[in-house]
């Protein structure tokens, strides 16, 4: 099983509409857990942490089942601005936990 | 979060030849981290570069191909030796000054011809 997986998509989705994301990690010792967005060339840009009692920001939510090794990242009212890669990131245990393994992202195009 | 300086921004390099990317923070920080991102890959850490002492390098990665330098807190490089066109990629350096989240450097597209 791969550290970090996602479905790499791409999702198209109109504007306003309500986009989820997941992701599933494999070492259970993980301890922090975020959800980065890439626009294309540029570079990884962190979008929110995610906490075990979930959160939201804004019109994102996160959310975390430690049982299932499961992280979602849902976006609601979509905007064309929205359209990125999303990137599901997990520390890797011992080491400090400052390094971090990436999934491969999830490519959203929100579309008019 | 800090600020990183990157360069070069790109380089298209004959194989054979080595390339150094420089990575300037604009405060200091204990640790950085160089990764490489494959065209449709996730991000893959390189190595841990820490001020006074050698790089610690990730499972797949040598220091004679990726040699780095950190002279002081606010800055490090990474050369990538004897290029081949595997080895086109874009490099990022991070660091993190709390243990939560990274902040990236705007990248190195390297293409080697």
């Amino acid at each position: 099983r791969k550290e970090v997986e996602q479905d790499p998509g791409p999702f198209n989705v109109p504007e306003g509409a309500t986009v989820a994301f997941n992701c599933t990690y494999s070492n259970s010792a993980s301890q922090s857990f975020f959800w980065y967005r890439q626009d294309c060339r540029k570079e990884p840009k962190l979008l929110m942490s995610v906490y075990s009692s979930g959160n939201e920001d804004g019109r994102f939510t996160a959310q975390l089942n430690r049982a299932s090794q499961y992280i979602s990242l849902l976006i609601r009212d979509s905007k064309l601005s929205d359209s990125a890669t999303y990137l599901c990131v997990v520390n890797r245990p011992g080491a400090g936990s400052y390094q971090l393994t990436f999934g491969k992202g999830t490519k959203l195009s929100v579309i008019p | 979060s800090a600020v990183i300086s990157q360069k070069p921004s790109r380089d298209i390099c004959q194989r054979g030849t080595s390339l150094t990317i420089q990575c300037q923070v604009d405060s200091q920080v204990t640790m950085m981290f160089w990764y490489r991102q494959q065209p449709g890959q996730s991000l893959t850490l390189i190595a841990t570069a820490n001020q006074g002492s050698e790089a610690t390098y990730e499972s797949g990665f040598v220091i004679d191909k990726f040699p780095i330098s950190r002279p002081n807190l606010t800055f490090s490089t990474l050369t990538v030796s004897n290029m081949s066109p595997e080895d086109s990629s874009i490099y990022l350096c991070s660091v993190t000054r709390e243990p939560r989240g990274y902040t990236f450097g705007s990248g190195t597209r390297l293409t080697v011809v």
